[in-house]
């Protein structure tokens, strides 16, 4: 099966930029989207289709996806940043969708 | 406002049965595919089921093929969860996301949104 691999932590001081990556075999042939999810919250969508933001995501979230790896950008990072950060894309060779392990964002 | 809401969970024995529903308003619900997604105990997400628009397309996660089931009824705006022959593994809790979808067979979209969950606990 395909397997996403986060780090499992990151950690950046406030007002500096985070970079949480997600790596795949071939990932960047898959549309990547990836949602953030604070403690006893549900998960939100910050990026989608590898790059895009939903309405009201700040313009500071950001994504790139190439190759082997897809990277979420938080730039300018605030305390409400903190949460886990999930990637998730759609499989198609086993038509369904994989989620990547998760990163724990602490903002310092 | 767009809106789903899950019910259902609960604390049922080994073996057991529970049925989960969500519960979609602020949009046309016959228009979108849904999924459950389920979290562990301090893990992380899990897909479980997803099913079309139409109900032509439903799959599962292996863990979970054979014991499941997923439907929907679009009169009623609702997706269901039908969970047979429980074990300890499948305590989570289960949330419902919308996506969009496209092609045959489909191929669902990012999730947005997500409700806000249902606990199931399963334990003697």
């Amino acid at each position: 099966s395909y397997v996403l691999t986060q780090p499992p932590s990151v950690s950046v001081a406030p007002g500096q930029t985070a970079r949480i990556t997600c790596g795949g075999d071939s990932i960047g042939t898959y549309s990547v989207h990836w949602y953030h999810q604070r403690p006893g919250q549900a998960p939100v969508v910050v990026v989608y289709d590898d790059s895009d933001r939903p309405s009201g995501i700040p313009e500071r979230f950001s994504g790139s996806n190439s190759g082997h790896t897809a990277t979420l950008t938080i730039s300018s990072v605030e305390a409400g940043d903190e949460g886990d950060y999930y990637c998730h894309i759609w499989y198609s060779r086993r038509d369904h969708p994989v989620f990547g392990g998760g990163t724990s964002l602490t903002v310092l | 406002e767009v809106q789903l809401v899950e019910s259902g969970g609960g604390l049922v024995k080994p073996g057991g049965s529970l049925r989960l529903s969500c519960v979609g308003s602020g949009f046309t619900f016959s228009s979108y595919s849904f999924n459950w997604v389920r979290q562990a105990p301090g893990k992380g997400l899990e897909w479980v089921s997803s099913i079309s628009s139409s109900s032509r397309y439903k799959y599962y996660a292996d863990s979970v093929k054979g014991r499941f089931t997923i439907s929907r009824d679009n009169a009623k705006n609702s997706v269901y969860l039908q969970m047979d022959s429980l074990t300890a593994e499948d305590t989570s809790i289960y949330y419902c996301a919308r996506s969009r979808q496209e092609g045959i067979p489909v191929t669902m979209r990012w999730f947005d949104p997500w409700g806000q969950g249902t606990r199931v606990t399963v334990s003697s």
